[in-house]
């Protein structure tokens, strides 16, 4: 595809469920970086692949984050027993990996954990 | 800590006026400063952005003015239309962070016809 792609859109899970969120990033872009934005607010930085290797994972909330990029492509965000502040809009952004390019974000997921 | 502060939240302008947001950074390590457009329901998607070598950078109607010594840079809106109505944020990023992004709170922006 053109762009980034994330999917589902939307989610909603019960409070305890486990959820997968998943990004494929625009082809040949070697970095990939996960972040969380809550309603109103700027996004924030979760967690940054360099091709299969997640190099900084400094932003993830908790120990029931956890992000993985096994072929260096394709990205998938856990969220393991979800809480109900694990609701915002989880967006991905792909770009190549010289200094300063521009990141290209996906629309987002939105989870909202009932 | 919030480390790109983006005032104010929210502004109003009429049509052909020119909205000013403007944004401040602690971190001295910052050397790339894009703003990123952002309409309900999208990703952001890139606006402009600048590096501290120059002072000003203009694409289109777009401006983003950079003052290196007071850590302080803000995008101006020429001739502003009821199609920029969106939410802008700014954004920082070290050399050696990859490109990880830095937001701040955004700014609601919305041109009355």
């Amino acid at each position: 595809g053109a762009g980034v792609s994330q999917s589902p859109r939307y989610k909603v899970a019960k409070r305890g469920q486990d959820v997968a969120l998943r990004c494929d990033p625009i082809s040949g872009h070697v970095s990939l970086f996960w972040y969380q934005q809550a309603l109103g607010q700027g996004p924030e930085f979760l967690t940054y692949f360099q091709n299969e290797a997640q190099l900084d994972k400094s932003g993830l909330p908790s120990d029931r984050f956890f992000a993985e990029r096994p072929e260096g492509s394709v990205s998938t965000l856990k969220i393991q027993r979800t809480q109900q502040e694990d609701s915002a809009v989880y967006l991905c952004a792909s770009s190549f990996i010289y200094r300063n390019t521009e990141a290209f974000f996906g629309q987002g997921t939105r989870l909202t954990v009932v | 800590q919030q480390q790109v502060k983006q005032s104010p939240q929210s502004l109003i302008v009429q049509k052909g006026g020119i909205p000013i947001i403007n944004c401040a950074y602690e971190n001295t390590a910052f050397d790339y400063f894009p703003w990123y457009q952002q309409f309900p329901g999208k990703g952001p998607a890139l606006l402009i952005a600048i590096r501290p070598d120059v002072s000003e950078k203009k694409e289109g109607r777009f401006t983003i003015s950079f003052n290196k010594s007071a850590k302080q840079f803000s995008l101006h809106i020429m001739d502003s239309q009821p199609g920029d109505s969106a939410t802008y944020f700014c954004a920082a990023s070290e050399d050696n962070a990859g490109n990880m992004l830095t937001f701040g709170g955004g700014t609601r922006l919305m041109v009355k016809p």
